[in-house]
């Protein structure tokens, strides 16, 4: 099937700095991806859809300046979480969708201090 | 809004049969899916159903699909300590090619 690699699993950064998180389909271009955030003990929140050479679409309520998103590749889609804030702290997930269904990456930790 | 249901929690006892419970609200799913969350973890696709299906049998996994209720199950046979994670129903949302989740149900097996 598919595989999904994010990098980094975890990162501790200090409020007001911005995160990188990389979402990379290894064996599949993915014209589309997707990103999720996960709070504790909450389902997984679909963020925004990733279009490979277009702008990413956002679902209502999430703020496009503050979660950049880039897919400047058919297997790297990147989401930066810029000037963040404790409350950005959460389960960041990538996704696409292929032949093989819906595949995760393994998730990214994000806490902010 | 779609909304997919679970149950928030499920204690059972190693050995036993552990039974998920969901209701979804997309009656047009083509499939309908089960994902399993480890601690600190992405999500492991467990299986899935297409909609024309009533069953679902893989190895310890059984899917149950109710279409009139909109109901989905999912039956882990010899429950072990490893199946002890959260469990994620999900349909794909109607107009996108992603999925909505439920909330997930945690299992908690216990020896």
């Amino acid at each position: 099937g598919a595989v999904v690699s994010q990098h980094p699993s975890w990162v501790i950064c200090k409020s007001g700095t911005s995160v990188k998180i990389e979402c990379r389909s290894l064996d599949f271009q993915a014209t589309t991806m997707f990103w999720y955030r996960q709070f504790p003990k909450q389902s997984l929140m679909l963020m925004a859809t990733s279009n490979e050479g277009s702008k990413a679409t956002y679902e209502q309520g999430v703020e496009k300046d503050k979660f950049l998103i880039n897919h400047a590749s058919l297997t790297l889609s990147t989401l930066t979480v810029t000037s963040a804030h404790p409350e950005d702290s959460s389960f960041y997930i990538c996704s696409v969708f292929s032949d093989y269904g819906y595949t995760f990456g393994s998730g990214t930790r994000l806490t902010v201090v | 809004g779609e909304d997919v249901e679970q149950s928030l929690f499920l204690s059972v006892r190693e050995g036993d049969s552990s039974v998920i419970n969901c209701t979804y609200t997309d009656s047009s799913s083509t499939y309908l899916y089960w994902y399993k969350q480890e601690p600190g973890a992405g999500l492991q696709l467990l299986t899935y159903i297409f909609s024309n299906m009533d069953m679902k049998q893989d190895q310890r996994l059984t899917v149950l699909l109710n279409k009139k209720d909109k109901h989905l199950s999912l039956r882990i046979a010899d429950t072990q300590t490893g199946d002890s994670a959260i469990y994620f129903c999900a349909e794909p949302l109607s107009g996108y090619s992603t999925l909505t989740f439920g909330k997930g149900t945690m299992l908690l097996v216990s020896p």
